[in-house]
């Protein structure tokens, strides 16, 4: 069985422009969550999405939004991209809503130039 | 607020055994996690403690106490391989996780 998949692996943008992350959790998860890594430090929330809903939603900018489609399959959107903005993104699956043992994806490294 | 802190490196030699320490601070407990993560890679699920008490699990242990607001991961006959970061992280009351910042793991032949 495949992981959880994330694309593209390596981005690199533009202050100013837009940017879309791709997450395909493991079969039959229901639950994905989206998080911010900057070289370290830890982890941090930006949002989970269970059934399609949005169950929780971290301290990030509305510059941030994200959905979650039938197949359980998700988008990260970050508008008007900062350098600051520049972090490996991970996508977590899980089954439940409750943030049971999450699996990670490999990231999606963003630098903004 | 909340808050959880995790040394920040460590150095260990090979064939030792090294504790990692977690000490959390959450608006409400349900739990906590420890994950590994090698340097380019994702976090790796480790351990979930709930309950006060020890968890083993082959070379790795994880200890909870609640009352202490306290942690920490237990790593026997260390391997080359071990070297990586240690990340502690909790489940608040919303059920969403609070991670410290993580604990780079050195070690040494």
């Amino acid at each position: 069985d495949a992981g959880v998949t994330q694309s593209p692996t390596h981005l690199i943008k533009t202050r100013g422009q837009q940017v879309t992350l791709r997450c395909s959790p493991i079969s039959g998860h229901k639950s994905v969550s989206w998080y911010q890594q900057v070289l370290g430090q830890g982890p941090q929330f930006i949002f989970q999405y269970y059934e399609k809903e949005e169950r929780g939603r971290g301290n990030f900018p509305d510059r941030f939004s994200a959905r979650q489609f039938p197949n359980y399959s998700s988008e990260l959107n970050v508008n008007a991209l900062l350098l600051g903005d520049s972090a490996l993104y991970l996508c977590a699956s899980s089954f439940g809503a409750i943030n049971e043992k999450l699996f990670f994806g490999s990231g999606t490294q963003l630098s903004v130039l | 607020g909340q808050n959880i802190d995790q040394p920040t490196e460590m150095t260990a030699t090979e064939g030792a055994i090294v504790q990692i320490n977690c000490t959390y601070q959450t608006s409400g407990f349900n739990g906590l996690f420890w994950y590994q993560q090698h340097a380019g890679e994702a976090p790796t699920f480790l351990s979930y403690n709930v309950l006060d008490g020890l968890e083993e699990k082959g070379r790795f242990s994880s200890f909870l106490s609640r009352s202490k607001g306290y942690s920490y991961l237990l790593l026997k006959e260390l391997q080359m391989k071990d070297s990586a970061s240690y990340l502690c992280a909790c489940l608040d009351s919303n059920y969403q996780l609070i991670w410290g910042a993580g604990t780079k793991l050195i070690i040494k032949p």
